[in-house]
């Protein structure tokens, strides 16, 4: 199994481009994830979804959007980039526990996205 | 609201030394906690998690991590450490009504570096 894939593994744009950013999990996993990693801050939750055909906001969703296209692939979408977007992103994925709760994450390796 | 401290952004010990890396957490309700580890341009990894039974919980590479509900931490051990423990730790947790795993929080990451 390859776990969690993201493609680009590195990215530069300039302000006002627009990109998107390739997530895909093959373990079966309900919920996938968009996370974001800046310096001394840990990680922050952009996007969640759920389950195949559901997507929510999370901590810090504004400029992004995000499609789940089917139950492996996650995909987060920068409209119009900014510099402040500069950042490594995250996705991650997790199963369903027999409780019916949310089991520990699995991350993908990141992409580097620098916006001049 | 949920936070996760990490009280050092540092911390450094001699191969063959025993290892801590901190962790405090403040939730309401019941916490599930959760170690992972970064190595250099990688995506986080899981290294084990406290839901429910012994404080103490074993995990990957011989790490261990103590539950402790009244000092509300969850500290990282390791009896041994070895050089190729050297990255990125990170503590995270979520709370038994968070059915989706959309509020992990995560803390701002500890480095460790083992010294040979």
């Amino acid at each position: 199994n390859a776990g969690v894939t993201q493609t680009p593994k590195f990215q530069v744009l300039k302000t006002g481009q627009s990109m998107t950013l390739q997530c895909a999990q093959d373990m079966n996993h309900n919920s996938m994830y968009w996370y974001r990693q800046d310096p001394g801050m840990g990680l922050r939750l952009i996007y969640y979804s759920a389950s195949e055909g559901t997507t929510d906001k999370g901590e810090v969703p504004n400029g992004y959007n995000v499609s789940r296209l089917n139950k492996r692939e996650f995909s987060l979408r920068l409209e119009s980039a900014a510099p402040s977007q500069t950042s490594v992103y995250f996705c991650a994925s997790s199963s369903t526990t027999t409780s019916g709760r949310a089991s520990e994450q699995f991350f993908g390796p990141g992409t580097r996205l620098t916006v001049l | 609201a949920q936070s996760v401290a990490q009280p050092e952004d540092q911390v450094n010990v001699a191969e063959g030394n025993p290892l801590t890396v901190k962790c405090t957490y403040s939730v309401s309700g019941n916490p599930y906690l959760f170690w992972y580890v970064q190595y250099p341009n990688r995506g986080l990894q899981f290294l084990l998690k406290y839901i429910t039974g012994d404080n103490l919980v074993k995990g990957s590479y011989g790490f261990e991590a103590e539950f402790n509900k009244s000092q509300t931490s969850f500290h990282l051990k390791k009896p041994s450490a070895l050089v190729s423990d050297s990255a990125l730790y990170f503590c995270a947790v979520r709370t038994e009504g968070d059915n989706y795993g959309q509020n992990f929080v995560f803390g701002p990451g500890t480095r460790l570096s083992v010294l040979p």
